[in-house]
């Protein structure tokens, strides 16, 4: 099956500071790859994703580059916010294999 | 559009009991999944259920088991409970990853269960 190996945290940043999550993963064929977010006492909501090698999937001023080469697909952010603090989830999915996540990465930005 | 509801928010049992926690998927969505959070392992999956029919499992006990009924509503139920098996459990619906890779999954809000 799908795995993934996300790097965890927490991850404490100071407001304005430059983000990286990284994430690689195991699949099997050709996944779709995705960043879910979970904020504090919600559920997990899509933050964005991309389906082909070389994509760059974006949204909120978050980005990530789906690299086949190094099964990797790392988000990135050039300025986080407070309300940017929460917990990000890497996720690959292929064929009829469920959508399996990482531990997840706590970030908390401090003002 | 409604989202993802489930029921109840929030649960406590004694151990050695039995729950069952319900999920009402997006109108129109055929698959729902189950996941159990913890601090220490994180978002595991437990099943997936499409048109009424297990597609996937993961890797707990058989005292987890689900159900999906014709209108995709699900239920899940843990007979038994045990300490460790509170945890915040959470449900998404999508319309059908199995064929399209890219499909986005929704999520509800959770149920917290709290095993004494």
């Amino acid at each position: 099956g799908n795995s993934v190996t996300q790097m965890e945290g927490p991850v404490t940043l100071s407001e304005e500071a430059f983000l990286t999550i990284n994430c690689t993963y195991t699949a099997t064929g050709y996944p779709s790859l995705f960043w879910y977010v979970q904020y504090p006492g919600e559920g997990l909501q899509l933050l964005l994703k991309a389906t082909k090698a070389d994509d760059k999937g974006s949204n909120k001023g978050f980005e990530a580059t789906y690299r086949k080469e190094t099964t990797s697909f790392h988000l990135e952010k050039g300025s986080v916010q407070v309300s940017d603090s929460a917990v990000y989830f890497c996720a690959p999915l292929s064929g009829n294999t469920p959508l399996v996540f990482g531990k997840g990465t706590r970030l908390s930005v401090i003002a | 559009k409604a989202g993802v509801t489930q029921t109840p928010r929030y649960l406590i049992k004694t151990r050695g009991q039995q729950v069952t926690l319900s999920c009402s998927p997006i109108s129109g969505h055929r698959s729902v999944s189950w996941y159990q959070q913890t601090p220490g392992q994180g978002l595991q999956f437990l099943f997936e259920y499409f048109s009424e029919t297990q597609r996937n499992k993961g890797n707990f006990p058989g005292r987890f088991s689900g159900r999906q009924f014709s209108n995709s509503r699900s239920e899940m139920n843990v007979s038994t409970l045990e300490l460790g098996d509170s945890a915040l459990y959470l449900c998404a619906s999508s319309s059908n990853p199995g064929i399209q890779t890219n499909t986005e999954a929704f999520f509800g809000q959770g149920t917290r269960l709290t095993v004494v």
